[in-house]
């Protein structure tokens, strides 16, 4: 069955520094979602990338989508207390439902 | 709106006990799931539906029913409940998977159930 992977599985950070999270599929996805998952609360949706190579930014948060659809990228700027959390990425292939990664928690010390 | 909403939030359970979970949205969204999520493990999707009186089985469908008699409810039961079935329950919701949205899912705030 389809595999979404994701790496690093954890990360701490210093504020003010980058962060990047890592998914890769074993099929290719007709599109990719982001969720982000504050500590005791519920997975939120992010963004939803759909094109080859597709690069969208939302303020600190950059997404992108490889060329082949298989991969994605999630990078933060300049990382702030408040984007503590865990970050999932899920992919879909056709009509199918999501697969979701395991996510990659994110620290970030003050 | 109240967007998507569980219950019970906690549970606490005895081994070979039954329990259902309640999922219900007001957004009128076609598409609802259940997920557990467990440390290290994502989430995985149990069983979804893509209308009233319809369910298919996802990832990890062992142990688990559901039924969906109502567009707005989504009902997850546990009929003998085991220890590995310890998990926080996430409920979702979305419009259909058509290329004029999103599909983006929608989730309710969790239930952690503990099967002692």
């Amino acid at each position: 069955g389809q595999q979404v992977m994701q790496i690093p599985q954890y990360q701490h950070v210093q504020e003010g520094e980058d962060f990047t999270t890592y998914c890769n599929s074993s099929t290719t996805l007709s599109n990719i979602q982001w969720y982000k998952q504050r500590p005791g609360g519920h997975p939120v949706f992010l963004i939803q990338l759909v094109k080859s190579g597709e690069v969208k930014k939302q303020k600190r948060l950059t997404f992108q989508f490889g060329e082949a659809k298989k991969n994605s990228s999630l990078h933060i700027t300049a990382t702030q207390t408040t984007d503590v959390g865990t970050y999932f990425c899920a992919g879909r292939r056709g009509y199918s439902t999501l697969t979701f990664g395991k996510g990659t928690m994110l620290l970030v010390s003050p | 709106n109240a967007g998507v909403t569980q219950t019970p939030k906690f549970r606490v359970l005895k081994t070979g006990q039954s329990m259902t979970l309640l999922c219900a949205q007001d957004m009128n969204h076609e598409y609802m799931y259940w997920y557990r999520q467990d440390p290290g493990m994502g989430l995985r999707l149990i069983h979804y539906s893509v209308g009233e009186g319809t369910t298919a089985k996802g990832e990890v469908p062992d142990g688990y029913n559901v039924s969906r008699l109502k567009k707005q409810n989504f009902l997850l039961g546990l009929e003998s409940a085991a220890p590995s079935q310890t998990s926080v329950y996430f409920c979702a919701s979305s419009y259909s998977t058509g290329t004029m949205n999103t599909g983006e899912l929608f989730f309710g705030e969790g239930s952690r159930l503990t099967v002692l």
